[in-house]
């Protein structure tokens, strides 16, 4: 079964400062998605980026971008120019997409992001 | 497009009476998803929907724990007898196709304390 770490529970960062947050994975496969979720105090789950993993570019969403290491089994989100509205739970998933398999988006635990005036 | 609908928002009950949640997915999305959040477990998926057919329930934790869909617009989880160990944001979520790139869209969930 796959699963997606999140090392770091928490993290801060400066109003206007970047900050990048970590995702590991372990898989078999070798086509999959991935996925960076937020969920802000109000329970919303919100999307914030996706990367497909037959693709090498890494996909940017304004000033949200993923660090993709296929290799690695990698895909942290770099968020830019950091604002107070960033400050949330950030979600790291996985979903398998080959023969077989369920097609199930399994989530990390999670890093809760402190955004500092 | 009013998003994924689910209620109620919150449901205070006692432990041994049955608790029924609500969704309606967005209209068109052929697959929809039943996940529960705790802070132990994070997200965790229970079961989920392709045109309206149950494809995996494994994560459905107990024979307490039963998911039907009678018709594209509505779905609906029920645990009974309910626990206080069930006690978790239960979260709704749609999406065009389970198979693609189509992201998950989430309700607003559902917050249930059972005592």
């Amino acid at each position: 079964a796959q699963t997606v770490t999140q090392s770091q529970p928490e993290m801060s960062v400066q109003e206007a400062e970047t900050v990048t947050l970590s995702c590991t994975y372990d898989t078999s496969e070798s086509d999959y998605y991935l996925f960076w979720y937020k969920q802000p105090p109000s329970r919303q789950m919100i999307l914030v980026i996706r990367q497909e993993a037959y693709k090498q570019q890494n996909a940017t969403e304004n000033r949200f971008s993923v660090n993709f290491q296929k290799a690695a089994k990698s895909f942290s989100l770099k968020i830019s120019d950091s604002q107070l509205g960033d400050a949330a739970m950030y979600f790291c998933a996985y979903r398998s997409t080959g023969p077989g398999s369920n097609y199930k988006l399994t989530f990390g635990k999670g890093t809760l992001l402190t955004v500092n005036p | 497009d009013a998003g994924v609908i689910q209620s109620p928002r919150h449901e205070v009950t006692e432990m041994g009476q049955e608790v029924t949640l609500r969704c309606k997915p967005i209209s068109g999305h052929n697959s929809l998803f039943w996940y529960r959040q705790t802070m132990m477990r994070g997200l965790e998926l229970l079961i989920y929907f392709n045109n309206n057919v149950p494809i995996d329930d494994s994560g459905m934790p107990e024979d307490r724990f039963s998911a039907k869909m009678p018709n594209a617009s509505f779905s609906t989880l029920k645990i009974q007898p309910s626990e206080p160990r069930d006690s978790a944001v239960y979260f709704c979520a749609s999406s065009l196709w389970a198979g693609d790139i189509s992201p998950l869209h989430f309700g607003n969930g559902t917050r249930l304390t059972v005592t």
